[in-house]
């Protein structure tokens, strides 16, 4: 199994419509990320957690939230989707301190339509 | 605010040869990260390689090894004997210590010719 795993891998929606993109860890790290990608822009920081109890917001947080419901899952909602929130969304997880806070672990990606 | 720059959209390199892959990245910080991520059809991210900025010495991990300039802000990625499975995406990625988010460039395409 994956050590971070994205639910679902595709999403075709369409606009309005509330989706939430899932994701799970086994790695034990604390921080986890909401990543999205869009062709000729890079990856860009949507929210982080540092720990349960810890949400920020990241680069281009508006139209979307964040859920930690527990230290391996941290959830993305689109509250009412839009054309221009179709990409490819990243969540990623590190550990709390130490080198290895600065090695990121990405799942597969979750590719969202939003028609 | 920091900011990664990957002025190679595209690049080609022919099998077994050697290519440079180019990022410059400003910061006012000292204590900082850096980070080239490779991206395959899959999609799925992988780290290739990283370097602590307090580090002088080059990172290298086999085929992959960096030139770290930190005066000039650079930080290329080379890619010795180039193989087929190198053809991907590469990012770039600056991190301001532990606490801080990665940033990404916008990443260059890398085609590997047989």
């Amino acid at each position: 199994d994956a050590d971070v795993t994205q639910t679902p891998r595709n999403r075709i929606t369409k606009t309005g419509k509330r989706i939430m993109l899932e994701c799970s860890q086994t790695k034990g790290h604390d921080r986890m990320y909401w990543y999205r990608q869009d062709p000729g822009l890079g990856l860009r920081l949507i929210y982080y957690s540092f720990d349960v109890k810890d949400i920020n917001k990241g680069e281009i947080s508006d139209g979307y939230s964040v859920s930690r419901q527990a230290q391996a899952k941290f959830s993305l909602s689109l509250e009412s989707a839009i054309p221009n929130q179709t990409a490819l969304y990243f969540c990623a997880t590190s550990e709390g301190q130490g080198l290895g806070a600065n090695v990121l672990t990405f799942g597969a990606g979750s590719r969202l339509t939003v028609l | 605010a920091q900011t990664v720059t990957q002025s190679q959209p595209e690049m080609s390199v022919q099998e077994a040869e050697t290519v440079t892959l180019s990022c410059t990245y400003d910061t006012s910080e000292s204590d900082y990260y850096l980070f080239w991520y490779k991206q395959p059809p899959s999609r799925q991210m992988i780290l290739v390689i990283r370097q602590e900025a307090y580090k002088q010495q080059n990172a290298t991990e086999n085929r992959f090894s960096v030139n770290f300039q930190k005066a000039a802000k650079s930080f290329s990625l080379k890619i010795s004997d180039s193989q087929l499975g190198d053809a991907a995406m590469y990012f770039c990625a600056y991190r301001r210590g532990s606490q801080g988010n990665l940033i990404f460039g916008k990443g260059t395409k890398l085609s590997v010719k047989p």
